[in-house]
């Protein structure tokens, strides 16, 4: 079945680091991709979304490419901020352009320090 | 705030027992979903509604169900409760189910001791 790889954390870094967090998927067909965050207390916030290979999806500063050749979808942040401390989900919907029967990896933990 | 809301925030019951997690989707979303998130499962999808029908079924087990009512808010039942049920359980909800993004609510903590 479809499933979603994440890098174990938890990842700590000092403000203004670069982040990459790595994702690999596994899936039949034409899946979209997608990038939650979640924050302490809080339910699940969709932070970007590629629907297609080689789209970029890109919101506050992180970006993620679909990659379809090496079925990734690696979220990146040129400087993180003490606010990115957060949860952070890849996911994946079976269907291109759906979002429905989201699969997720297990979650990597970012703290960043000041 | 996502504009779902989930009642209760919080529940502690025993082994055997059955409890209702109910949640109201944001206003003139007709899709609900349900996810559950422990430990050692992860975040998994249960179940999806839409606009009161069943849309699709994910890893949800025999003993737990759920219903979207004709206002569109939706319950999640959970009987036979057993100790790995204790689980942080979300409801999310989308205008239609397709395309849009999915808008989570805050959880509810369920502790089965």
């Amino acid at each position: 079945g479809d499933s979603v790889t994440q890098m174990e954390g938890p990842v700590t870094l000092s403000e203004e680091a670069f982040l990459t967090i790595n994702c690999t998927y596994t899936a039949t067909g034409y899946p979209s991709l997608f990038w939650y965050v979640q924050y302490p207390g809080e339910g699940l916030q969709l932070l970007l979304k590629a629907t297609k290979a080689d789209d970029k999806g890109s919101n506050k500063g992180f970006e993620a490419t679909y990659r379809k050749e090496t079925t990734s979808f690696h979220l990146e942040k040129g400087s993180v901020q003490v606010s990115d401390s957060a949860v952070y989900f890849c996911a994946l919907s079976p269907y291109q352009g759906g979002s429905e029967k989201l699969v997720f990896g297990k979650g990597t933990k970012l703290t960043v320090n000041p | 705030d996502s504009g779902v809301t989930q009642t209760p925030k919080h529940l502690i019951t025993a082994t055997g027992q059955r409890v209702t997690l109910r949640c109201s989707p944001r206003s003139g979303d007709l899709s609900v979903y349900w996810y559950q998130q422990s430990l050692d499962q992860g975040l998994q999808f249960l179940i999806q509604y839409y606009n009161g029908e069943e849309r699709a079924k994910g890893n949800i087990l025999e003993r737990f169900s759920a219903q979207q009512f004709p206002d569109l808010h939706s319950e999640l039942n959970l009987s036979s409760l057993e100790l790995g049920d204790s689980a942080l359980y979300f409801c999310a909800s989308s205008a239609t189910g397709l395309t849009e993004t999915q808008y989570f609510g805050p959880g509810t903590r369920l502790l089965v001791l």
